[in-house]
């Protein structure tokens, strides 16, 4: 079965950096666009990125674009996102999911990234 | 960037009862409008795709219509496990926006 598995998240100070990982199992991950959508404490839900699966296309929300960083590896099955200059407004639990233009069918259970000094 | 207005932003309503949110667009999407369902510490699920197509496994109660810039889902009988918070989003132009939310509570 289809499984998306975040880690990484953690307590950071602003301006600093931290990397989240998905690791997925159960499909050909590099058949698939994935994405990286968060969602702040009690707020809504926020689209932040995604990678082609090729990884040759990729875009950001203009929130987080020139500070955070998604990549791939289809070898290792493994979605990133290097998150730098980081800001209280990042707070949140960030979810890495598999779709695209169609809706996001699977989710990860999400990473709570805390950015506080 | 697209902007997704749902309303209402809360909806009170019992068990069997038909309930219809709303989300419109600032601008044309086609029909490239999804639908989801979120409960408390859990991952969205998503329901309608592509603004009228029931996802896999969801049950039939569920259903969306809509294109271009206004599109509703509709429960057709409240069941107990419909109490959530709602959220369609636009997956016409990136940035792939979503709406604010519409939190469904039980009367």
């Amino acid at each position: 079965q289809v499984q998306l598995v975040e880690s990484g998240g953690g307590l950071v100070k602003p301006g600093g950096s931290l990397r989240l990982s998905c690791a997925a199992s159960g499909f050909t991950f590099s058949d698939y666009y994935m994405s990286w959508i968060r969602q702040a404490p009690g707020k809504g839900l926020e689209w932040v990125s995604y990678i082609s699966s090729s990884g040759s296309s990729i875009y950001y929300a203009d929130s987080v674009k020139g500070r955070f960083t998604i990549s791939r590896d289809n070898a290792k099955n493994s979605l990133y996102l290097q998150m730098n200059s980081l800001r209280a407004e990042d707070t949140a639990v960030y979810y890495c999911a598999r779709g695209h233009m169609y809706g996001y069918v699977y989710w990860g259970q999400g990473t709570l990234v805390t950015v506080s000094s | 960037d697209i902007q997704m207005t749902q309303s209402p932003s809360s909806l009170s309503a019992s068990v069997g009862d038909r309930v219809t949110i709303t989300c419109r667009a600032s601008q044309s999407i086609s029909d490239y409008l999804n639908w989801y369902q979120q409960k408390p510490g859990k991952a969205p699920n998503l329901l309608i795709f592509a603004a009228s197509s029931l996802q896999s496994g969801v049950p039939s109660r569920f259903s969306g219509s809509g294109s271009g810039t206004d599109f509703t889902l509709t429960i057709s009988s409240l069941q107990p496990e419909d109490f959530a918070t709602y959220y369609c989003q636009q997956s016409y132009n990136t940035p792939y926006t979503f709406g604010q939310g519409t939190k469904l509570e039980i009367k």
